[in-house]
């Protein structure tokens, strides 16, 4: 089966001040593919970011990167610079036969 | 990116009645869409896969009775919460899987809201 876990329910940065929120994921497919999706409080999920299970390279998408540990099953998405709109809720997501989601962590940017 | 639509953003209806919600993919064409709930402060949960032309394929714990999903066509599929009840409420959120490319990427609706009183 497959599982995906967020462990940090909330965070804080300091605007200008990079992040990390945490994903640690558990499948036994060779293949797979992982996401991260932002959730203002709008509701609405926005596209981030996407990590295949064979790229070699992290992905990266402007401030957004993504640091991918194979072996240690993490995929951590890193926000570099968090501006006060970043505030929201991010959900790890992996792809298997569907997208399954983590819990989320609310991150919160102080100005 | 590619745009994904939902209708109505947010809805409130008596208890007893049914409420249709649309997906639609604006600019591509689905042969796949999804259907999300979302409680406060929680995860999304999938009730069930929309195949065009196809039925549903709902998750356990899905009434496929009670939530009926149509996917008619490539750009739209409707979800009709019949005979809702109060703990019916929650926020309804669609995606759309884009076919071909490298991430299969599935884009979402921006979601509704719905209040059964």
């Amino acid at each position: 089966a497959q599982k995906i876990t967020q462990t940090q329910p909330g965070m804080f940065v300091q605007e200008k001040e990079a992040v990390t929120l945490d994903c640690t994921y558990d499948t036994s497919d060779q293949s797979y593919g992982l996401f991260w999706y932002k959730q203002p409080s709008s509701g609405e999920m926005i596209f981030l970011i996407y990590q295949g299970s064979y790229d070699e390279q992290n992905a990266t998408e402007g401030r957004y990167s993504l640091n991918f540990q194979k072996a240690r099953k993490s995929a951590n998405l890193v926000i570099s610079a968090s501006q006060l709109g970043d505030s929201a809720m991010y959900f790890c997501a992996m792809k298997g036969g569907k997208l399954i989601f983590g819990q989320g962590t609310e991150l919160s940017v102080k100005p | 990116g590619a745009v994904v639509s939902q209708h109505p953003s947010w809805v409130i209806c008596k208890s007893g009645t049914s409420v249709k919600i649309e997906c639609r993919s604006l600019d591509f064409q689905a042969t796949t869409m999804f259907w999300y709930r979302q409680f406060p402060k929680q995860s999304l949960m999938l009730m069930a896969t929309s195949n065009e032309g196809s039925k549903a394929t709902y998750e356990q714990g899905v009434e496929k009775d009670k939530f009926l999903i149509n996917h008619a066509s490539l750009t739209l599929s409707t979800l009709t919460v019949t005979s809702a009840h109060p703990e019916d409420s929650s926020f309804y959120i669609c995606s759309a899987r884009r076919p071909g490319g490298y991430t299969d990427t599935q884009y979402f609706g921006p979601g509704t809201r719905l209040t059964v009183l």
